[in-house]
């Protein structure tokens, strides 16, 4: 079955350590995305790529960091330079190409509880 | 500044009436609206989309009407069941190469049987 996975499903970290969530698809997507929703916010994009090796800032980035080196993958660390790590981060993929418009899918998601 | 909102953070309907979501957008590049339905503790699942070259898609009960004069758009789900309750994030993205998806920041529909 087609999909995208995230691991692990829930995830706790020490102040100042840095954590990787992973996030995975064999959706043949192009694009690839992170987001983190807050209690009573919306979702709101830390990084995106639109395609392999190359990433872009989303808008509350600082903190974070992704690599994209395979097209099925898209890992996010969570470094001990973002403040308020504690959250639910949310990945997504969907078919780029253009002027085609699609929907994106996205994982589970990862919860982050830092202590 | 918020380029998509939903001002009603909750709204609750009786079993079997129209439960009607509202998003409004600020930016005029949005030309693809999609509307998510998420569950606790889980990924939002995509529930319907529409394109800025029409003002109305339906998909069985769900029908969703854009009106790009006002930014407005509105989910509308005939008839409600309790299997609705959940939050519905409203989105958007301009359909251009690089296009990301803009959120809002959801409703949370309770439907009370």
């Amino acid at each position: 079955d087609g999909g995208i996975t995230q691991s692990p499903k829930y995830l706790f970290r020490k102040e100042g350590q840095n954590v990787t969530l992973s996030c995975e698809q064999n959706l043949n997507h192009d694009a690839m995305y992170w987001y983190r929703q807050d209690p009573g916010q919306g979702l709101r994009l830390i990084y995106y790529s639109q395609i392999v090796n190359d990433f872009q800032k989303g808008d509350i980035a600082e903190g974070y960091s992704v690599s994209r080196e395979k097209k099925e993958s898209f890992p996010l660390t969570v470094t001990s330079a973002q403040k308020n790590p504690t959250a639910f981060y949310l990945c997504a993929s969907s078919m780029t190409e253009w002027r085609t418009n699609t929907e994106a899918f996205f994982g589970q998601g990862t919860r982050l509880t830092v202590v | 500044d918020q380029q998509v909102k939903q001002n009603s953070p909750s709204l609750s309907v009786q079993e079997g009436r129209i439960s009607i979501l509202n998003c409004d957008y600020t930016n005029s590049m949005f030309d693809y609206f999609l509307w998510y339905k998420k569950y606790p503790a889980e990924g939002p699942t995509f529930l319907i989309s529409i394109s800025s070259i029409k003002d109305k898609n339906e998909d069985g009960r769900f029908t969703v009407f854009l009106n790009k004069s006002a930014k407005h758009l509105s989910l509308h789900i005939v008839p409600s069941q309790p299997g609705d309750s959940a939050v519905y994030f409203c989105a958007a993205s301009a359909g251009n190469y690089g296009q990301n998806f803009v959120f809002g920041p959801g409703t949370r529909l309770s439907v009370l049987p």
